[in-house]
């Protein structure tokens, strides 16, 4: 069964440090992908990034970095230089390819981890 | 590009009345998601349709919540009797539906349900 774990329920930081959340996955399929979402305190919440199994490399946008590590089954998050506007709920997220070819990738979140960046 | 509209925004209830929530996707998304986010935990999807079929509503009481794509555009999804436990946010969400990729997805505002 395909699960992911965000074992950090809570970070705080003071502004301009570096961050970094953390996310393991379980799954038994070879194809799946992985995402980041961000729910500021408006609620809604917004895509960050998308991986796929097949692509280790890591990613780098602006402060946002990610490594993702089949190895270690991780795809964790660093926020570089930490800003009190990066303070929300991150999720983290897998979707598994359909077990049939009409079927549509079902996605499973994590709980979530909440940073606060303080001034 | 609009994004997921979803109304009402927010919505209070006595326990056994009933409730219903639309959601409009963004233009060309295949694929509609009805989450509850319950305070202090993650999204959990609770119905997922592909065009105006439903692909996976294996999490959904049925025996009190149902949903409809008519069309393959608008949804609605309904609680009828609510209870306490029903209290949370109801999230939309929408995606790119083609070939064999998994797309992000893009969710609405949400609608902050609580129920006395």
């Amino acid at each position: 069964a395909q699960k992911v774990t965000q074992a950090q329920t809570e970070i705080s930081v003071v502004e301009k440090e570096d961050v970094t959340l953390d996310c393991v996955y379980e799954t038994r399929d070879t194809t799946y992908y992985l995402f980041w979402y961000k729910q500021p305190p408006s609620g809604e919440l917004v895509f960050l990034i998308r991986r796929n199994s097949f692509d280790e490399q890591n990613e780098i946008s602006g402060r946002y970095s990610w490594n993702f590590q089949k190895s270690t089954s991780s795809f964790n998050f660093t926020i570089t230089a930490s800003q009190v506007v990066d303070s929300a709920v991150y999720f983290c997220a897998l979707s598994e390819a359909p077990r049939v070819a009409s079927g549509t990738y079902k996605y499973i979140f994590g709980t979530g981890t909440r940073l606060k960046v303080l001034a | 590009e609009a994004g997921v509209a979803q109304s009402p925004r927010y919505k209070i209830i006595e326990k056994r009345q009933s409730v219903a929530f639309w959601c409009n996707p963004i233009s060309g998304h295949a694929t509609l998601y009805w989450y509850q986010q319950i305070l202090g935990q993650g999204p959990k999807l609770l119905i997922q349709f592909q065009n105006n079929g439903v692909v996976d509503d294996s999490q959904l009481p049925k025996d009190r919540f149902s949903a409809e794509r008519l069309k393959g555009v608008d949804s609605t999804l309904k609680i009828q009797p609510a209870k306490l436990e029903d209290s949370a946010v109801y999230l939309c969400a929408s995606s790119w539906r083609r070939g064999a990729v998994s797309y992000e997805q893009y969710f609405g505002p949400g609608t902050r349900l609580t129920v006395t």
